[in-house]
This record gives structure tokens, C-alpha cells and sequence, in this order.
């Protein structure tokens, strides 16, 4: 069963703080992928990874750094945490497109951030 | 650029009545069409992909379709329950990215 999991279900923070928001995925795949939901605005991307040590900006990077060391390990940072970063974070995992293959998104269960 | 709308934006129907779920898109280049589910303060759960060389795909009560030439997916619900409450989201990816394109989603109540 393919699985994306996330380091945190909840979590608080106090403004200026450094979060790290932890992203693992077990399939082996090439891309991965940082998303914020917030209500009325729907999923915006905040950074896109298709390999390690690879990265780009999505919609809204401000605010935002991201890390791939490893394959399975997407990494987002909020060097100083600021009260507009109360959202949803929700990472997904995705393969390479070859020809044919069917390239399904996997998201994981999500870390509801709030910073006071 | 792909741009990806849903209509309606919230739909509330009894139990036991078939539903249909619109998507449009406006690239009819999709390389697939993705339909989520996402129950509150969740994740986004897939439930059907459709490739473009595809015209639909089934899952128990759920049936998908795509239309590239229309450009419109549509998700069918048989028989809902209020098991089946939650917010439908579909996504496109369009030939050439990486990234899919996102609608805002359909809000599904199933009153008993």
C-alpha cells in the first residue's frame, strides 16, 4: 500500500520561530510536492522537487525554503514563522511521466500549523 | 496555462440518489485527469485516475469520465450514502508538466 506520511497531524507555533514540516514517501518516486490549504483559496503549491536536490518555486514560495536530501524526504522550512502561515500543509508524491505510465498523485494525511 | 473549474461549488442531496460531478478544463492536452476525495482537516485521497488515452474508469460505486474534446470530466456517484459526504477535488496535468492544475472542489452533503 502506498504510503505518504507527514511529521506532524498538529502543530503551534509562536511567531519568528523556525518549523520544519517533514515529508517521507515509500514508493520510490521522483517528484514531491508542498501545498497550502486555506478555505475559499483552495490548493496552492508552494515549492515542487523532482529529484534530489532539485527544486521549484511554486505559486507561493515567499516565506518558504524546502529541502531534498534524500529521495524520499521533502523538507519545508519556515525560516520565521509568521501568523499569514496558519494553514493546512499538505505534501504529495508523484512518479516520473514515462510514456504510458499513469503518474497518480499521493498525498499525505496533512499538518494543520498554527502560529500565534 | 491549464485552468481547472468545478461546478457546483456545494451540493446537498438525499441518500440514495445517483450525482454527477462536473470538471472542466481548458488544455485538451491532458496527459490525465485525477479525482480526490478529502473528508475535513485531511488529506486529499485518490480515488480515480483517468489517462488521456482513456475515456473512463470505475471504482465500485464511482465512475469517471473524460471528454478531451468538450473538455470535461465528470464523476458519477451511484446510490450515495452519507458515508459519501466530503469535498471532490479533480486535477489535470497537462502535457509537458509536472505539475497537476487543481479545481477549487465540489463540497458533497448526503443527508440521510
Amino acid at each position: 500500500d502506498v504510503k505518504v506520511t507527514q511529521s506532524s497531524r498538529y502543530l503551534v507555533k509562536r511567531t519568528g520561530e523556525k518549523v520544519f514540516l517533514e515529508c517521507v514517501q515509500d514508493m520510490d518516486h521522483e517528484n514531491m510536492f508542498w501545498y497550502r490549504q486555506d478555505p475559499g483559496l483552495g490548493l496552492r503549491l508552494i515549492y515542487f522537487s523532482y529529484d534530489v536536490k532539485m527544486k521549484e518555486k511554486g505559486d507561493i514560495p515567499e516565506g518558504y525554503s524546502v529541502s531534498r536530501e534524500k529521495k524520499e524526504r521533502f523538507s519545508l522550512i519556515l525560516e520565521s514563522a509568521s501568523t499569514n502561515q496558519t494553514s493546512m500543509y499538505l505534501c504529495a508524491s508523484s512518479s516520473l511521466r514515462l510514456a504510458g505510465g499513469p503518474n497518480e498523485q499521493f498525498f499525505g494525511p496533512g499538518t494543520r500549523l498554527t502560529v500565534l | 496555462k491549464q485552468e481547472v473549474t468545478q461546478i457546483p461549488a456545494a451540493l446537498s442531496v438525499p441518500e440514495g440518489e445517483n450525482l454527477v460531478l462536473n470538471c472542466s478544463f481548458t488544455d485538451s492536452a491532458i496527459y490525465n485527469l485525477q479525482w480526490f476525495r478529502q473528508d475535513p482537516g485531511k488529506g486529499l485521497t485518490s480515488l480515480l485516475l483517468i489517462q488521456s488515452s482513456q475515456r473512463e474508469q470505475t471504482s465500485g460505486r464511482l465512475n469517471a469520465s473524460l471528454d478531451k474534446s468538450s473538455g470535461r470530466s465528470t464523476l458519477y456517484i451511484a446510490a450515495s450514502q452519507p458515508g459519501d459526504s466530503a469535498t471532490y477535488l479533480c486535477a489535470g496535468l497537462s502535457g509537458g508538466s509536472y505539475i497537476p492544475t487543481f479545481g477549487r472542489g465540489t463540497s458533497l452533503i448526503v443527508h440521510p
